[in-house]
C-alpha cells in the first residue's frame, strides 16, 4: 500500500508571514492525485488544495499553493499571510488507481497573533 | 450543500459489547470510508465501499466489519469491542471520479471502557 508521511508533528507561524508543511509519499503508480486537508478544532475536514500527478503545474488556491515534485515524491503546502482560522491540523493525503485515500500523520499548525 | 452524518457524536461502550457506527450521505456517492484518527497516527483505512454490498479492507480491518445495504448509508461494527478500539472514527464520501475530494461526517469519539 501507498505510505504517506508527513515528517512535523507541530509547525508554528506569525500571522500575516509564510509557512511550508511538508509531506513525502511512496508509490510506484505514474498517475495519481495528491491532496491537502484541512482540521480546525472540533471541526470537520476539508479540503484545502489538490494536485493531479500528470499536471506539472503547481496547484493554488488563493492564499494556499503546492509545491510538487514528481520525481522527489515530495508534496508541500505553502500558506502565505497566515491568518488565525489557519490554525488547524493538516494532512496531506494520496489517491491512486483503486480509490482509496491514505493519510499521513498530520501537522498541528498554530498561529501566533 | 453536501452532507455526510454520522448517527452519533460520542459513544461510550463496555468491552465485549457490539457497536454499531451508521454514516449517511446525500449526494449518492458510490465510494464510501470508514477512517480513524488517533493522535500522531493520523488517519487510518478501515473498510471502504465502491458500492452496495461492496467491501474492500483497507490498512487496519481487523476488529471490524461493515455493511452497505443500501447506496447512501454504510455501517462499521465492532463486533466484540475492546479497549484498543477507543478512538475517533470518521466516515466520509466521494464520487467514483479520480480527483474527486472526500466529504467527511463530524466523527464519532468511541470510548470503550
Amino acid at each position: 500500500a501507498q505510505t504517506v508521511t508527513q515528517s512535523q508533528p507541530e509547525m508554528s507561524v506569525q500571522e500575516a508571514e509564510t509557512v511550508t508543511l511538508s509531506c513525502t509519499y511512496d508509490t510506484s503508480e505514474s498517475d495519481y492525485y495528491l491532496f491537502w486537508y484541512k482540521q480546525p478544532p472540533s471541526r470537520q475536514m476539508i479540503l484545502v488544495i489538490r494536485q493531479e500527478a500528470y499536471k506539472q503545474q503547481n496547484a493554488t488556491e488563493n492564499r494556499f499553493s503546492v509545491n510538487f515534485q514528481k520525481a522527489a515524491k515530495s508534496f508541500s503546502l505553502k500558506i502565505s499571510d497566515s491568518q488565525l482560522g489557519d490554525a488547524a491540523m493538516y494532512f496531506c493525503a494520496y489517491r491512486g488507481h483503486n480509490n482509496d485515500m491514505r493519510f499521513g500523520a498530520g501537522t498541528r499548525l498554530t498561529v501566533k497573533p | 450543500d453536501v452532507k455526510v452524518t454520522q448517527s452519533s457524536r460520542y459513544l461510550v461502550k463496555r468491552t465485549g459489547e457490539k457497536v454499531f457506527l451508521e454514516c449517511v450521505q446525500d449526494m449518492d456517492h458510490e465510494n464510501m470510508f470508514w477512517y480513524r484518527q488517533d493522535p500522531g497516527l493520523g488517519l487510518r483505512l478501515i473498510y471502504f465501499s465502491y458500492d452496495v454490498k461492496m467491501k474492500e479492507k483497507g490498512d487496519i480491518p481487523e476488529g471490524y466489519s461493515v455493511s452497505r445495504e443500501k447506496k447512501e448509508r454504510f455501517s462499521l461494527i465492532l463486533e466484540s469491542a475492546s479497549t484498543n478500539q477507543t478512538s475517533m472514527y470518521l466516515c466520509a464520501s466521494n464520487s467514483g471520479r479520480a480527483s474527486g475530494e472526500l466529504f467527511f461526517g463530524e466523527g464519532s469519539r468511541l470510548t470503550v471502557l
